[in-house]
């Protein structure tokens, strides 16, 4: 079975300080990890996703989270936070497993709250 | 292209009443998954759809059902309608099963009252 943990429900940055929001994954076959952004009342945006090839992989925005299989975490970064990145992110990981649904596991999310 | 799109917007049911929310997948894709997002949480797979038959659930009971057409639109119905289904359900499309990109519409709003 597959499982998300996002660290932090809420995390505070001042513009132009670096984002870094925090997720942790369980699963038994070697994982897809996604990354998604949610504004207020609009549905879900990709930001990136990791497909098995390299470790760190780099997104919309100037968004980008790293592979650690011996941490089993696939945290998501940014250098410098804009206004515009105030949103709720989610992490998420495939539950495919060579058969039958591939649908996803999302993390309880984290608000990225940014500060003027 | 078209994206994903989902109707209504919104509604509002109340408890013990039934149900109907619509999806139009993006042009070309053949796989739908339906989501449910309850309010201050991540959303959480009800099934999803494969060429029109359901080919995966997540922990939701019988009363929550779909239906996927040759046009690989897509519909979630729920019956007897209970306060806690008040959520936003997504529907999200990918090109082929098995680890695609899913996208995601913006939602349908449903308040059980």
């Amino acid at each position: 079975a597959q499982s998300v943990t996002q660290l932090g429900s809420h995390v505070s940055v001042s513009e132009g300080a670096l984002v870094l929001l925090r997720c942790n994954y369980s699963s038994s076959v070697p994982p897809y990890l996604f990354w998604y952004v949610q504004y207020p009342n609009q549905g879900l945006q990709l930001l990136l996703k990791y497909t098995s090839a390299a470790t760190l992989v780099k997104g919309i925005n100037g968004f980008e989270a790293e592979f650690k299989k011996s941490e089993t975490s696939f945290h998501l970064t940014k250098p410098s936070a804009h206004m515009s990145d105030a949103a709720e992110y989610f992490c998420a990981v495939s539950m495919y497993s060579g058969g039958g649904a591939d649908g996803l596991t999302f993390g309880k999310g984290t608000h990225l709250i940014i500060q003027p | 292209e078209t994206g994903v799109t989902q109707s209504p917007t919104h509604l509002i049911k109340t408890r013990g009443q039934q149900v109907t929310l619509r999806c139009s997948s993006q042009s070309g894709h053949n796989t739908v998954s339906w989501y449910q997002q309850a309010l201050g949480q991540g959303p959480q797979f009800i099934f999803q759809y494969y060429r029109e038959e359901e080919n995966g659930r997540g922990n939701f009971p019988p009363r929550f059902s779909g239906l996927q057409f040759p046009n690989y639109s897509s519909e979630l119905n729920v019956n007897a309608l209970e306060l806690d289904d008040s959520a936003l359900y997504l529907c999200a499309s990918s090109l082929e099963q098995g680890r695609n990109e899913q996208f995601f519409g913006p939602g349908t709003r449903l308040t059980v009252l």
